[in-house]
């Protein structure tokens, strides 16, 4: 039983124009969340986090959106550059539990020029 | 580059066999992690160390084990192997093995089980 979902294996957006990446997740006891990218032949490099107590992170280009009551996350990145193809990996942690993080299966996002 | 280092990239092996891959964090972090990532899968926790010790369990199965070492290296060893063993498995590390801090992610390595 997948604990987070990532729904859209993949997704074309066009050179300069907004992403959105979607993540739900089916426990609200989940109180931290993360994005991680990942290359070709790469590890995954992380990307950007938020806290259960925030409904909303930014970091340059990308922003976080996180709604509790439809437990559900979102990544946006604007404008999206070619550099931005990769996969991104929506992943949630219940800190109150333990350290581990639970990574849904990933969107692969083609930046169209 | 990471700074974590995995062995090896590629490995080929058969059903039944037993492999090592080994992966050495980054300077200064004690906490290593491994995951498994399966074709089409999301990256599967398995093990998490910190300063040699066990500290949290996924889905690993009962054949594989792992292992810190005193220099903190750590070692994942599969046995037994079947088919649907193969897989990316990555190797993360961080500085004390808290879900705030950032995991590096090594290259992975790539296990193919014939």
């Amino acid at each position: 039983d997948q604990q987070v979902k990532q729904n859209s294996p993949s997704l074309s957006v066009q050179e300069g124009r907004i992403s959105i990446l979607n993540c739900d997740y089916t426990n609200s006891m989940f109180d931290y969340f993360l994005w991680y990218k990942k290359y070709p032949a790469e590890g995954p490099t992380f990307l950007i986090s938020i806290s259960s107590i925030k409904d909303k992170n930014e970091d340059g280009r990308f922003t976080v959106f996180l709604n509790k009551s439809a437990k559900h996350l979102s990544l946006h990145i604007v404008p999206s550059q070619p550099g931005d193809s990769a996969v991104y990996f929506c992943a949630v942690a219940d800190r109150g539990r333990d350290d581990k993080i639970i990574f849904g299966k990933g969107t692969r996002l083609h930046i169209l020029p | 580059d990471s700074g974590v280092t995995q062995t090896p990239k590629h490995l080929i092996t058969a059903t039944g066999q037993r492999v090592t891959l080994r992966c050495s964090p980054r300077s200064g972090d004690l906490s290593v992690y491994w995951y498994q990532q399966s074709l089409d899968q999301g990256l599967q926790f398995l093990i998490q160390y910190y300063n040699g010790e066990e500290r949290a369990k996924g889905n690993i199965l009962e054949r594989f084990s792992a292992q810190q070492f005193p220099d903190l290296h750590s070692e994942l060893n599969l046995s037994s192997l079947e088919l649907g063993d193969s897989a990316l498995y990555f190797c993360a590390s961080s500085v004390a093995g808290s879900v705030f801090e950032t995991q590096y992610f090594g290259p992975g390595t790539r296990l193919l089980v014939l």
